[in-house]
């Protein structure tokens, strides 16, 4: 089932903060957040497991709430780089853990001016 | 080092026309992901392969779409009498196992259907 994101679109200005929230109807296990910029193929930022693990290369922070099934992704002082539109995505699995499914929300657009 | 790779990069095709799009993995990845972009929508997963084993072809959206994977690297996915409506961009990714990994995505293939 599809993740939840909202907002679907924020603008921001150079320098101020954001959060973009995710939510699922059904246990997480693990959220997994992407950005995409226009016109380029989606690139990764973070993922966080249940349990508290976190992988991720850039200097973005998260929350992973696996009672309220929900992710928020924290931006601050934003960039213009970090313009974009971010995904984030849930994980299923099948019961003989051979099958695999990442399901993406349908994004959030956001716009860092100058 | 390589990325992932691939071809074409835009395809147009006559409706009732077969394509063939190609995807080369990061080498070493085992596991690789086909996604399908709509203008302006989300990133709707099509499927997984773990190795050359791909266990559920469900995500596929009809019958006319069919991928296969071989040696464990290149994958290509074909879609047979292809439809307005599979105008898309699709996207490819690998990852050097699942779950816990980040996806690399490819460039894409934009492709359109007239």
């Amino acid at each position: 089932q599809q993740p939840v994101q909202s907002p679907q679109a924020v603008i921001l200005r150079e320098g101020e903060d954001a959060v973009i929230n995710c939510s699922s109807s059904k246990a997480l296990y693990s959220v997994h957040w992407y950005r995409q910029k226009h016109g380029e193929a989606p690139v990764f930022l973070m993922i966080l497991l249940k349990g508290g693990e976190q992988k991720g290369h850039e200097k973005i922070s998260a929350s992973f709430n696996e009672k309220k099934q929900q992710s928020s992704l924290y931006l601050t002082a934003s960039q213009l780089s970090y313009s974009g539109t971010y995904f984030c995505g849930t994980e299923k699995w099948n019961s003989g853990g051979s099958n695999y499914k990442l399901t993406f929300g349908k994004g959030t657009l956001l716009t860092v001016n100058p | 080092g390589a990325g992932v790779s691939q071809s074409p990069s835009n395809k147009v095709t006559e409706k009732g026309k077969d394509v063939e799009l190609r995807c080369d993995p990061i080498s070493g990845h085992t596991a690789l992901y086909w996604y399908r972009q709509s203008l302006g929508q989300g990133l709707e997963f099509l499927i997984y392969f773990q190795g050359n084993s791909a266990p559920d072809k469900s995500g596929l959206p009809s019958d006319r779409f069919s991928a296969e994977r071989t040696g464990g690297s290149v994958s290509t996915l074909t879609i047979q009498r292809t439809q307005q409506e599979d105008s898309a961009v699709y996207l490819c990714a690998s990852s050097l196992g699942s779950g816990k990994d980040e996806q690399y995505f490819g460039p894409g293939t934009r492709l359109t259907v007239t």
